[in-house]
């Protein structure tokens, strides 16, 4: 049980263009989700929380606007990176909880390239 | 500002020996604490959490919680080879909370 997936699994894109990326929790329902940014040889960053219905909440220093993220129903979010730069190259990875105290499932992360 | 910190390593253990790794954590307000495994290039797998003082053991793994030195600890015992990864400590302030994890401890289990 507990089965968080993403799509997809790596992405390369141009400069300029977005790219979508999904999370979905399988086998629960995730009332929160949360996502996050890993570069090369740091550690897993917290960019923000959504909550299903309800708009997301970002860490300082990430921007809203650049960062799109849509927590539709209560198995799907999906993180929408604007204007992509190679600067945002990284390590996408989201994590879905099935209530509040409740432990957090990492999915298996979106490596995402932008040339 | 939140800050988990962790000795970057390597940590070189031999087979069958304890690995132990530490963690601190600068929020006092911290009441969830959680142990994740990542291999390289794959995201954090759970290996243990912890809410309250002492010691919890899971098979080969013990997790240890000193709220009022804010520290964690995990200790594996009988180390294998397929433990060499990279630990990673998380803190969490409230239930709804997303986690702050540390840079991470890179494990090598010498055969």
């Amino acid at each position: 049980g507990a089965v968080v997936s993403q799509h997809p699994s790596w992405v390369i894109c141009k400069s300029g263009t977005s790219v979508k990326i999904e999370c979905r929790s399988l086998d629960f329902q995730a009332t929160t989700m949360f996502w996050y940014r890993q570069f090369p040889k740091q550690s897993l960053m917290l960019m923000a929380t959504s909550n299903e219905g309800s708009k997301a909440t970002y860490e300082q220093g990430v921007e809203k606007d650049k960062f799109l993220i849509n927590h539709a129903s209560l198995t799907l979010s999906t993180l929408t990176v604007t204007s992509a730069h190679p600067e945002d190259s990284s390590f996408y990875i989201c994590s879905a909880s099935p209530g509040t105290g409740s432990e957090q499932y990492f999915g298996p992360g979106t490596r995402l390239t932008v040339t | 500002q939140k800050e988990v910190e962790q000795n970057s390593g390597p940590l070189s253990v031999p087979e069958g020996a304890i690995a132990s790794l530490n963690c601190t954590y600068s929020d006092r307000g911290s009441q969830s604490f959680f142990w994740y495994r990542q291999y390289s290039g794959k995201s954090p797998e759970l290996i243990m959490s912890i809410y309250s003082n002492g010691d919890k053991e899971d098979g080969r793994f013990t997790a240890q919680l000193n709220k009022a030195s804010q520290y964690v600890s995990l200790l594996i015992r009988d180390s294998q080879p397929s433990d060499s990864a990279t630990y990673l400590c998380a803190v969490q302030r409230g239930g709804a909370d997303g986690l702050t994890f540390g840079k991470g401890t890179h494990l090598i289990i010498q055969p």
